[in-house]
């Protein structure tokens, strides 16, 4: 079983609707949660991280933690056909001596017109 | 910003050949990573390095090797290709900390017949 797992698989809203994605990690040691997208034809590129519990806004992406159920969400409001992507959560543990991220198996986003 | 190249962009490689992937990044970071990316696994990690002379085996290391001659460079080396080695592959490179940001190559797609 992956370590990190994502829902829903894909999710299509309306431009300038409310996107929602799940990611749940099932691995206590990880500490650090990162948020990657990946545009067709392109490398995945971070999109936001967070490290605590509670929210992280970062214009209209606002990500979510909570360490305890080891749940991280990332909420995208006023979504625009550009956020059309496949999104990944990865999650890493403390380490000073290279850091290696787990990814989910990912959710496609589809922003609709 | 952090760059990271991959040649080739494509290859078509047949079952028994010889295939190496390279990687170069320009950010000096100490680490870097190879992973591939097939549909409903996400990125999965298969080589990755601290530096230069060393290489470690990630989540699935079967049939690839890899090799880190330089900070610069990290090459991904399948002796014996397989078709079920057929996937997208991305380079990328980070810093030692668990909370550092990854940096990803464009892709290489890889097509073994």
């Amino acid at each position: 079983q992956q370590k990190v797992q994502q829902s829903p698989e894909s999710l299509s809203v309306p431009e300038g609707g409310m996107a929602s994605l799940n990611c749940t990690s099932s691995d206590r040691n990880f500490q650090y949660f990162w948020w990657y997208r990946q545009h067709s034809g392109e490398g995945p590129k971070a999109l936001m991280s967070i490290f605590s519990d509670g929210d992280k806004k970062e214009g209209r992406f606002t990500a979510h933690l909570n360490k305890a159920s080891l749940h991280v969400s990332l909420h995208i409001r006023d979504s625009q056909p550009s956020d059309s992507a496949l999104y990944f959560c990865a999650a890493s543990g403390a380490t000073s001596s290279g850091q290696k991220l787990v990814f989910g198996q990912g959710t496609i986003l589809k922003v609709y017109l | 910003e952090a760059a990271v190249t991959q040649s080739p962009r494509n290859k078509v490689a047949v079952t028994g050949g010889k295939v190496t992937l390279s990687c170069n990044q320009t950010n000096n970071h100490n680490n870097m990573y190879w992973y591939r990316q097939d549909t409903g696994h996400g990125l999965r990690l298969i080589h990755y390095s601290y530096g230069a002379g060393s290489t470690e085996k990630g989540d699935i290391p079967d049939g690839y090797k890899a090799s880190r001659p330089s900070q610069e460079n990290f090459s991904l080396i399948l002796e014996l290709a397989t078709p079920s080695q057929t996937s997208v592959y991305f380079c990328a490179s980070g810093g030692d900390w668990g909370e550092s940001e990854q940096f990803f190559g464009p892709g290489t797609r890889l097509t073994v017949l």
